[in-house]
């Protein structure tokens, strides 16, 4: 059963608009996402985390936003670049988990010039 | 500073063979982890660690050994590989404490045949 899931396994945006990357996850213990990028043949980079007390946290063209209700955040990449082509992995933790993180299965985000 | 390195970078086992994956990190951080990704899954927590000579099991533990005898270094060990065993292996490292982001390495493609 997987606790946090990527519903959309890939996404298709025209240069200079806004890419929206969904993740939805079940477990309520879960007080800490992270969003992680790869590119074919590189291991996963950090790019943007947020903790539950928060429903926003932004970064440069990157922005999360978490609905702590609905138990859904999501990416949003503003404008987008053909740089941002990759795989983005949603992740969440639980203090009481001992961080371990829970990653999604991804979505490939395409983003053409 | 090369950050967390993985050594070999690929591999192609016969069924019934052994090996170890190597992972070194120079940033001296305490925790440590071995993922496995798979098309659809995301990636897999195999083992972890929290420090030089602890180990624990994650959520795929079966089939994986692991050591960690120096802070630097965790290893990952196949005893006798199976064909469910071919993946894509990373590590990871961070930070005890807090919620530090975990860094990862490039990764080691293991086929097994």
């Amino acid at each position: 059963d997987q606790q946090v899931k990527q519903n959309s396994p890939s996404l298709s945006v025209q240069e200079g608009r806004i890419s929206i990357l969904n993740c939805d996850y079940t477990n309520s213990m879960f007080d800490y996402f992270l969003w992680y990028k790869k590119y074919p043949a590189e291991g996963p980079t950090f790019l943007i985390s947020i903790s539950s007390i928060k429903d926003k946290n932004e970064d440069g063209r990157f922005t999360v936003f978490l609905n702590k209700s609905a138990k859904h955040l999501s990416l949003h990449i503003v404008p987008s670049q053909p740089g941002d082509s990759a795989v983005y992995f949603c992740a969440a933790s639980a203090l009481q988990y001992g961080n371990k993180l829970v990653f999604g299965a991804g979505t490939i985000l395409r983003v053409k010039s | 500073n090369a950050g967390v390195t993985q050594t070999p970078k690929f591999r192609v086992l016969k069924t019934g063979q052994s090996m170890t994956l190597l992972c070194a990190q120079d940033m001296n951080h305490e925790y440590m982890y071995w993922y496995r990704q798979d098309p659809g899954m995301g990636l897999r927590l195999i083992h972890y660690s929290v420090g030089e000579g602890t180990t624990a099991k994650g959520e795929v533990p079966d089939g994986y050994n692991v050591s960690r005898l120096k802070k630097q270094n965790f290893l990952l060990g196949l005893e006798s590989a199976a064909p469910s065993q071919t993946s894509v292996y990373f590590c990871a490292s961070r930070l005890a404490g807090g919620r530090s982001e975990q860094y990862f390495g490039p990764g080691t493609r293991l086929t097994v045949t």
